[in-house]
């Protein structure tokens, strides 16, 4: 079983959508990350955070340290989000990265 | 101008041969790493280092080499390439202090033929 799940997998959106996206993982960690993959390919860190929320425009990340969950929430969604959105824990005790295998998110006008 | 920037950003090569991958930062970073990505399996880290003088391997080392020239610099190496090392590749910067927040290059896609 992988450390780090993502759900869903796929997730299709009109324009206007609340989205959420959940990482789940099984291990302790210090600190957990989302990241953002445009088709391009390119990487793009978007939150990275130990405890409770963060907000950034139209993203905002909380994370439940007690329940290993952290999900990601876009309001207002644009086709523009469309992406791959990728979760990744440290571990406690290590400065190395366990990533999750992406959700892929499409959001048609 | 990127503050991570890979070189080269494409490259078609035989099995065989001889490649390198470089990797550059402006963020004054002192961790740099080294992922690559494939299809269904998310980035998985062949090599980091934490300054000039530390190389570590991660989960799949195995046909790669890493060379530290300077803080800014970190380059991956290929002796021999493989089809099955087709992939897109990840350089990443970090710092030591904070939460270890990760910056990604744009990526390298290697195909070996």
């Amino acid at each position: 079983k992988n450390e780090v799940e993502q759900s869903p997998q796929n997730l299709t959106a009109q324009e206007g959508e609340f989205i959420t996206i959940n990482c789940s993982y099984s291990v302790g960690i210090s600190a957990l990350h989302w990241l953002q993959q445009h088709p391009g390919g390119g990487i793009v860190s978007l939150f990275m955070l130990s405890s409770g929320k963060k907000k950034h425009g139209r993203l905002i990340a909380t994370i439940n340290i007690q329940e290993k969950h952290s999900s990601l929430h876009i309001t207002a969604s644009h086709p523009r989000d469309s992406a791959v959105y990728i979760c990744a824990v440290r571990k406690g005790g290590s400065e190395k990265l366990v990533f999750g295998k992406g959700t892929k998110l499409t959001v048609n006008p | 101008d990127a503050d991570v920037t890979q070189t080269p950003r494409n490259r078609i090569t035989k099995t065989g041969k001889r490649i390198m991958l470089e990797c550059s930062q402006t963020k004054g970073h002192d961790r740099m790493y080294w992922y690559r990505q494939d299809p269904g399996l998310g980035l998985r880290l062949i090599y980091y280092s934490f300054d000039v003088k530390d190389i570590n391997k991660g989960e799949i080392s195995d046909g790669y080499s890493v060379s530290r020239q300077a803080q800014a610099k970190f380059s991956l190496s290929l002796e021999s390439a493989i089809p099955n090392q087709t992939a897109l590749y990840f350089c990443a910067t970090s710092s030591s202090t904070g939460l270890n927040e990760q910056f990604f290059g744009p990526g390298t896609r290697l195909t070996v033929l």
